[in-house]
């Protein structure tokens, strides 16, 4: 069945931009929406952004000035980069596919494992 | 801050039947958008439970049920069982002038008793 697995640093400066790929194994990128969520310790989830197998993209707004999402899918990967970090941005990064219904609403119905991500100096 | 608001904790005794609401507004769930609900055990990633307001994944047990009535929806779990000691998240879509965007509670700590 289809797996997702989060990679990359796991310590970030403030400042820098933090970058994650999400490994798609099991089945093909094509034809479906990914997403990044993320979940500050202790807190809820929040969702940072999609992108389509195609490279069009939808971003949460109090987020989108920071955030680029992109997707290569000759690797069956997509990744996360997101600029200008503080330690706000301190959380566990899930990737998600997105299950598209038929009134348009998306649920994430498979999810990698997560990874935390601290931006600390 | 979330737009969709969940009770912090319910709890119940194993067995028994518990719900958790999740309240939005005119601009996601009373706009029509479907709800969907995730279980998330400790130290581990969110699994989807219930999708579009009412349908459960394979595997789910039936147990577990969604619905959805004008700007709020609701989770219960009949039957109680200590695996289901976790946190739950609704999530939904709102579209406001601010902009579009999926939107999660603010999640629910199950406790059995």
């Amino acid at each position: 069945q289809v797996q997702l697995q989060e990679s990359g640093p796991g310590l970030v400066k403030p400042s820098e931009t933090l970058s994650l790929t999400c490994t798609v194994s099991g089945g093909s990128i094509s034809s479906y929406y990914w997403s990044w969520i993320r979940q500050p310790p202790g807190k809820g989830l929040e969702w940072i952004g999609y992108i389509y197998y195609s490279g069009s993209t939808n971003y949460n707004p109090s987020l989108k000035s920071r955030v680029t999402i992109s997707v290569d899918t000759s690797k069956n990967q997509f990744s996360l980069k997101l600029s200008s970090v503080t330690a706000a941005d301190t959380a566990v990064y899930y990737c998600a596919r997105v299950l598209v219904l038929p009134t348009a609403t998306g649920a994430f119905d498979i999810w990698g494992q997560g990874t935390m991500v601290t931006v600390s100096s | 801050q979330s737009v969709l608001t969940q009770p912090p904790s319910v709890s119940g005794a194993p067995g028994q039947r518990v719900t958790i609401s999740c309240t939005g507004s005119s601009s996601n769930i009373g706009a029509g958008y479907d709800v969907h609900w995730y279980q998330q055990l400790p130290g581990t990633a969110p699994k989807l439970l219930i999708y579009g307001n009412s349908n459960r994944p394979s595997g789910v047990p039936d147990r577990f049920s969604g619905s959805k009535s004008g700007t709020s929806a609701s989770l219960a779990i009949t039957g109680l069982q200590a695996e289901d000691e976790a946190d739950y998240y609704c999530q939904s879509y709102d579209s406001s002038l601010s902009g579009s965007l999926y939107v999660f509670g603010t999640g629910t700590k199950v406790t059995v008793l």
